[in-house]
């Protein structure tokens, strides 16, 4: 099965609101990394996180690995930030590579 | 900052045909890797490369070849095309170290579509 589940699918926000996107994993790892894809676009790294709580601007990640579960909060949702939300566990085993969740898709209206 | 560049943008191709994606990264990353994003199946790692001339296989490796003859290009081959094949593949580096332990950059894509 999946090995990386993310939750929800989809997200539909009001400008302003805020959101908590999941990633939990089935595995162990050595970290997860939290990338966002706009449609059609490419693929930016947003956090690279193998612990605790990182914060960038509006969104902080936390990652809990005793609980194999990686969280991405959004504040003050605004329309720029649309997109897909795909979180990625790296195996300990690195010649595994990375193993990435199905993301979730946010749109964000005013 | 650095840059992945992929080329083409878009690849149309026929049944049964040989395609070469390629990619370029000017961040003098170590590792290279191709990914296949389909629409449902989020994205899976095809090969990748830790060094010059270095080849990995994947998740996704049956019906690919890959080559990296120089640290700063890697190539993918579809060997034969399957009619009705639509995916982007995408090609990222990382590090300077040969290790996945950072972050990874991706390119924008290659769109592939076989009639």
């Amino acid at each position: 099965g999946q090995q990386v589940q993310q939750s929800p699918a989809s997200l539909v926000l009001q400008e302003g609101e805020n959101a908590e996107l999941q990633c939990n994993f089935s595995t162990s790892l050595n970290s997860m990394q939290w990338f966002y894809q706009r449609p059609g676009g490419s693929l930016v790294s947003l956090f690279y996180n193998p612990s605790g709580t990182k914060h960038s601007g509006r969104l902080t990640s936390t990652t809990v690995i005793k609980e194999r579960r990686s969280s991405l909060h959004i504040s003050s949702s605004q329309t720029t930030d649309s997109g897909t939300y795909l979180c990625a566990l790296e195996r300990h085993n690195y010649a595994q590579g990375l193993t990435f969740g199905l993301g979730t898709r946010v749109s964000v209206f005013p | 900052g650095g840059i992945i560049t992929q080329t083409p943008k878009f690849l149309i191709g026929q049944e049964g045909q040989k395609l070469t994606l390629k990619c370029q990264q000017n961040f003098n990353h170590d590792t290279m890797y191709w990914y296949r994003q389909d629409s449902g199946k989020g994205l899976r790692l095809i090969y990748y490369s830790i060094t010059e001339n270095d080849l990995q296989k994947g998740d996704l490796s049956e019906g690919y070849d890959a080559s990296r003859e120089k640290k700063s290009s890697f190539s993918l081959t579809v060997t034969s095309a399957q009619k009705n094949e639509m995916a982007v593949f995408l090609c990222a580096s990382s590090g300077t170290g040969g290790f996945f332990n950072e972050r990874l950059f991706f390119g924008h894509g290659t769109k592939l579509s076989v009639l």
